[in-house]
């Protein structure tokens, strides 16, 4: 089955830039969705197919896709961001499409 | 307002059973596969099973199948998961989920509350 690794935590000062990493044996090619979950909350989408983001998210949130790592960046990083973050793809490689998620990220504000 | 609600959490004993329920309203639900994605206590995010919008097809994670049953009622827009033979491993906050557009093979863009279920004697 298909592996997603994400390292456990990411610590960033307010305002500086923190980038998260997904990374899959040629993740490039498939289509990537990150989400963001507070605690005590659902996951909330940030980033749907490698660099979209839906209406509501903000500009500081982007993220690409190559090789075999994604890469969710939040630029100016707030307090506000600091919470889990996961990213998903669908894994096609069996008989059906199945839903694969990484292990999460925490990202700490200092 | 596009809303998922879950219910029917709760207690149960190991070997025991429980059924979920997601109750969706503001959108179509009969459009949409649905998903439910369960989250053990500290751990992270491991989607169980999915539907299609006519019951016709069903998918499992491996390690709920032939236990877990996904179902549901697009007359009443709700979403089903019947849960038979559980384990301290199925542990967890279940949550409904919908993709964004209705092909299935999306990101999910609404999410329940969750639902906690916890199996302990």
């Amino acid at each position: 089955s298909y592996v997603l690794t994400q390292p456990p935590s990411v610590s960033v000062a307010p305002g500086k830039t923190a980038r998260i990493t997904c990374g899959g044996n040629n993740i490039g090619s498939k289509s990537v969705h990150w989400y963001q979950q507070k605690p005590g909350q659902a996951p909330v989408l940030v980033i749907y197919y490698d660099s979209d983001r839906p209406s509501g998210i903000p500009e500081r949130f982007s993220g690409s896709n190559s090789g075999n790592t994604a890469t969710l960046t939040i630029s100016r990083v707030e307090a506000g961001d600091e919470a889990d973050y996961y990213c998903q793809v669908w894994d096609s490689s069996s008989d059906h499409p199945n839903v694969v998620f990484g292990g999460g990220t925490k990202l700490t504000v200092l | 307002e596009v809303q998922l609600v879950e219910s029917g959490g709760g207690l149960v004993q190991p070997g025991g059973s429980l059924r979920l329920s997601c109750a969706a309203s503001g959108f179509t639900f009969s459009s949409y596969w649905m998903s439910w994605v369960r989250q053990a206590p500290g751990k992270g995010l491991e989607w169980v099973a999915n539907i299609k919008q006519d019951g016709s097809e069903k998918y499992y994670v491996d390690s709920v199948k032939g236990r877990f049953t996904i179902s549901r009622d697009n007359a009443k827009n709700s979403l089903y998961l019947q849960m038979n033979s559980l384990r301290a491993e199925d542990t967890a906050v279940y949550y409904c989920a919908r993709p964004r557009y209705s092909s299935g093979s999306d990101a999910f863009d609404i999410w329940g509350q969750g639902t906690m279920v916890t199996v302990s004697s």
